[in-house]
């Protein structure tokens, strides 16, 4: 199985600013999932991250708001930039578990004041 | 990719055996259904996964109807460990999970 690490775990940040969240996993990986979870609401996929190329995001997110870095094969950014009280949520990060389904980060609490 | 209904809630008694229905009657052929949950404050965790056949792991049996239409997850003694909202998703080849509002499971003592 993979383990995977977030830090921040939670953070509390002011309008305006930006958060940049790391994911690191314990064995390499193709690919990085990046996804949102609103309060009280499901899960929503931002983008998908492969080392070597250019995240590729979901209708809805753009690179500018939420840039991703894919340095290599057990890292990964995610940055929630100019951030707004809509932008507060659980932002998490997985990837591809051998024989099907995705391993989750703890994920991290964004709260925007 | 195919959209899943569950029930937004459901209690089952401890020790007893937890059955979470799901209907997915828009599935294709080549989508599989897989089931998560999330325990309050973690990320989500698998549990399960089939195409056509009933499928059971350590945690889990998933019972899938012979037309596919859907589901059922058991958790054949549920403990109060086992509280949490279950998310039943059919994926498909892309990669994307379209992840549903889930089922909220109590286990009550």
């Amino acid at each position: 199985s993979a383990v995977i690490s977030q830090k921040p775990s939670r953070d509390i940040c002011q309008r305006g600013t930006s958060l940049t969240i790391q994911c690191q996993v314990d064995s390499q990986v193709t690919m990085m999932f990046w996804y949102r979870q609103q309060p009280g609401q499901s899960l929503t996929l931002i983008a998908t991250a492969n080392q070597g190329s250019e995240a590729t995001y979901e209708s809805g997110f753009v690179i500018d708001k939420f840039p991703i870095s894919r340095p290599n094969l057990t890292f990964s950014t995610l940055t929630v930039s100019n951030m707004s009280p809509e932008d507060s949520s659980i932002y998490l990060c997985s990837v591809d578990r051998d024989g099907g389904g995705q391993y989750f980060g703890p994920g991290t609490r964004l709260l925007v004041l | 990719d195919a959209k899943t209904t569950q029930p937004p809630s459901m209690d089952c008694a401890e020790g007893r055996a937890a059955n979470l229905p799901c209907n997915h009657s828009t599935i294709s052929g080549n989508e599989y259904v897989y089931w998560y949950r999330q325990i309050h404050s973690q990320g989500p965790q698998y549990i399960i996964h089939g195409l056509k056949n009933n499928e059971t792991n350590e945690m889990a049996s998933l019972i899938i109807t012979e037309d596919r239409k859907s589901s059922t997850l058991i958790l054949p003694h549920a403990t109060l460990r086992d509280t949490a909202v279950y998310y039943c998703i059919v994926r498909s080849s892309n990669y994307q999970l379209i992840w549903g509002a889930g089922t909220k499971l109590i286990i009550k003592p």
